[in-house]
């Protein structure tokens, strides 16, 4: 079946400009999460969905940061303003977590936004 | 603040040897436990999961989990070049419903 699906695969554009990553979960999947993996490092969470709970902002870096999740599926991320230093690989992934239960399901990865920053 | 800990590596053993790779975590609440393999320039990718004590065995892979010692490994025997990687440890709550990540250890297998 359809993995995570994220676009563009890769992303370059001038500092200043705003961009927008977009993430299609699996099927069915009511979480969904958005991290940034900078070259080397490890996987630095952003924000996080739960079917229509609040989501979890606790990771975004700044306010240039926001992730809007329409429908309870596809979500997008947007950098505003952009910096050289927010030049990294953007990973969503999602997992089949029904809400208000106890779940012990993976996450799965779709294969990221390579964002390049002029 | 929920915590996992990792030996960031390069851990390099020979091919055919047994690689193990250790995870540590803070919260004594974490109940789901999560091991991805991540190559150069790609995606994770989830190998095993394993949600209770002792061990658990998926081809040339081990899980081991110890929640007393809030610790768990994974056990790659007769390791192949193609293992090669980062491994990444995850550690869940199963309310709480987010991930929290090591910063993952790299293995490097000797041909």
């Amino acid at each position: 079946g359809a993995g995570v699906s994220q676009s563009p695969s890769n992303k370059v554009t001038e500092k200043g400009k705003d961009v927008e990553l977009r993430c299609d979960p699996i099927s069915g999947h009511t979480a969904l999460y958005w991290y940034r993996q900078s070259l080397g490092q490890g996987l630095e969470f952003l924000i996080y969905f739960q079917g229509n709970s609040a989501p979890d902002k606790s990771g975004l870096p700044s306010d240039r940061f926001s992730a809007e999740r329409t429908g309870g599926s596809v979500s997008t991320l947007t950098i505003q303003r952009t910096q050289q230093e927010d030049s990294a690989v953007y990973l969503c992934a999602s997992s089949l977590a029904p809400p208000g239960t106890a779940s012990n399901q993976p996450q799965h990865f779709g294969d990221g936004t390579r964002l390049s920053i002029l | 603040q929920k915590e996992v800990e990792q030996n960031s590596g390069p851990l390099s053993v020979p091919e055919g040897a047994i690689a193990s790779l250790n995870c540590t975590y803070s919260d004594r609440g974490s109940q789901s436990f999560f091991w991805y393999r991540q190559y150069s320039g790609k995606s994770p990718e989830l190998i095993m999961s394993i949600y209770s004590n002792g061990d658990k065995e998926d081809g040339r892979f081990t899980a081991q989990l110890n929640k007393a010692s809030q610790y768990v490994s994974l056990l790659i025997r007769d390791s192949q070049p193609s293992d090669s990687a980062t491994y990444l440890c995850a550690v869940k709550d199963n309310y709480g419903q987010n991930f929290v990540f090591g910063p993952g250890t790299r293995l490097s297998v000797l041909p």
